[in-house]
């Protein structure tokens, strides 16, 4: 099973609502990542979490969150988000560098957001 | 810092017809990997390189590291309109995976 899951596909949320993207693989890897894409860009990396703790934040603003609550789940808490952030959020898993598989992620099929 | 330039940024191919896309790298790569979004779709990943030369083949797909470890070239022969989407070269320093801004192919039938 090569599988990362993303729910949910679609969100649409005001600039005061709070919500929580999830993400969930089952391939035993170790280190979980939160990508933003916008359109017709590649994506850019948000944070990493090695071992379930938070190795890597692109100095991203404290209005989004992670956290990964086990080693199969990571979520992206949301609050009070612009509409510039707007974009197709995805989450990937890897096993740990360093490895022989050295990083070769999987992405799950994304959310894509929209802050009205 | 590190920057990976990737070109050309599109590429309209005849189907049938080959194609080369290119990645292209300021400083020297450790490892070198091809992804591919399809539209709609999510990155997947298609290859690793990390040998100076190394040249790897997937059926129409041949992937080639440079030997200074400075670039790398996808080269597509006989298009299908299944090669359509964006292709983006990516390197990884420990768990950081940076990408190329991308080559985005369309395929005319």
């Amino acid at each position: 099973d090569t599988e990362v899951t993303q729910t949910p596909k679609h969100l649409v949320m005001g600039m005061t609502n709070k919500k929580s993207l999830k993400c969930e693989q089952h391939m035993g890897h170790r280190a979980m990542y939160w990508y933003k894409q916008k359109a017709k860009k590649p994506p850019e990396l948000m944070f990493v979490y090695s071992y379930e703790k938070l190795s890597i934040n692109e100095s991203v603003p404290s209005r989004f969150s992670p956290e990964c609550p086990n080693s199969s789940l990571l979520n992206l808490h949301l609050h009070a988000l612009q509409p510039e952030d707007s974009a197709l959020y995805l989450c990937a898993s890897s096993q740990v560098w360093p490895t022989l598989a050295k990083n070769i992620q999987y992405f799950g099929a994304g959310t894509r957001l929209s802050v009205l | 810092g590190q920057q990976v330039m990737q070109i050309p940024q599109y590429q309209h191919v005849q189907e049938g017809e080959d194609f080369t896309t290119y990645c292209n790298s300021s400083t020297t790569l450790s490892n070198i990997q091809w992804y591919k979004q399809r539209p709609g779709g999510h990155p997947v990943f298609l290859i690793q390189l990390v040998k100076s030369g190394e040249v790897k083949k997937q059926k129409r797909l041949t992937f080639q590291f440079g030997e200074a470890k400075k670039n790398s070239s996808l080269h597509i022969t006989a298009t299908q309109t299944t090669d359509v989407g964006t292709y983006f070269c990516a390197w990884a320093a420990g768990n950081k995976l940076t990408f190329g801004g991308g080559t985005r192919v369309l395929v005319k039938p």
